[in-house]
């Protein structure tokens, strides 16, 4: 089956600094969702990527979509405190609605 | 609006119990999704819906566990008997309809704990 890995697993980064974090699927997807969870939370949804080297921003937040559709980043730009969480990567490769989770990059931010 | 609602927020029992889960998914959300998440494994999504009825189920670990959605706004997650290591966090979900993925919304799951 599909499988979606994610890495790091864990980062942590003085406050400031940047933050990456990196997803890889073992298929082409037709599309990839990104959620945030803070700690003690449940995962609330980010944005979705649709086509082929797409590039979207959030503010601080940059998503990127490979130019195959089987990899994709979220990057950070001088990370807050408030970016504390752990953030998901989740590929569907095609019908019903059905995504499958990365692991998840756990990101604590030192003040 | 109101979002997701799950109950309970927190359950402990003794293993051998029966648990039940519950879920409100958002009204006009046509799809609702169990995950339980863990800290070896992750997200993993157990069973889903497409109008009450069950798309996908090959995610539910044995025959413990069983959902039902008599309804569209109502959902249940089983375990029976109960063993310790169900002991997790249950998140329901829920999307809207559309022709692509969309968002799902995530309630604030139960966290269960089996002594």
């Amino acid at each position: 089956g599909q499988q979606v890995m994610q890495i790091p697993q864990y980062q942590h980064v003085q406050e400031g600094e940047d933050f990456t974090t990196y997803c890889n699927s073992s298929t082409t997807l037709s599309n990839i969702q990104w959620y945030k969870q803070r700690p003690g939370g449940h995962p609330v949804f980010l944005i979705q990527l649709v086509k082929s080297g797409e590039v979207k921003k959030q503010k601080r937040l940059t998503f990127q979509f490979g130019e195959a559709k089987k990899n994709s980043s979220l990057h950070i730009t001088a990370t807050q405190t408030t970016d504390v969480g752990t953030y998901f990567c989740a590929g569907d490769s095609g019908g019903y609605q059905k995504v499958t989770f990365g692991i998840g990059t756990k990101l604590q931010v030192i003040p | 609006d109101a979002g997701v609602i799950q109950s309970p927020r927190h359950e402990v029992t003794e293993m051998g119990q029966e648990v039940t889960l519950r879920c409100k998914p958002i009204s006009g959300h046509d799809y609702l999704f169990w995950y339980r998440q863990t800290m070896m494994r992750g997200l993993e999504l157990l069973i889903y819906f497409n109008n009450n009825v069950p798309i996908d189920d090959s995610g539910m670990p044995e025959d413990r566990f069983s959902a039902k959605m008599p309804n569209a706004s109502f959902s249940t997650l089983k375990i029976q008997p109960s063993e310790p290591r169900d002991s997790a966090v249950y998140f329901c979900a829920s999307s809207p309809p559309g022709y692509s993925n969309q968002p799902q919304h995530f309630g604030d799951g139960t966290r269960l704990s089996i002594l």
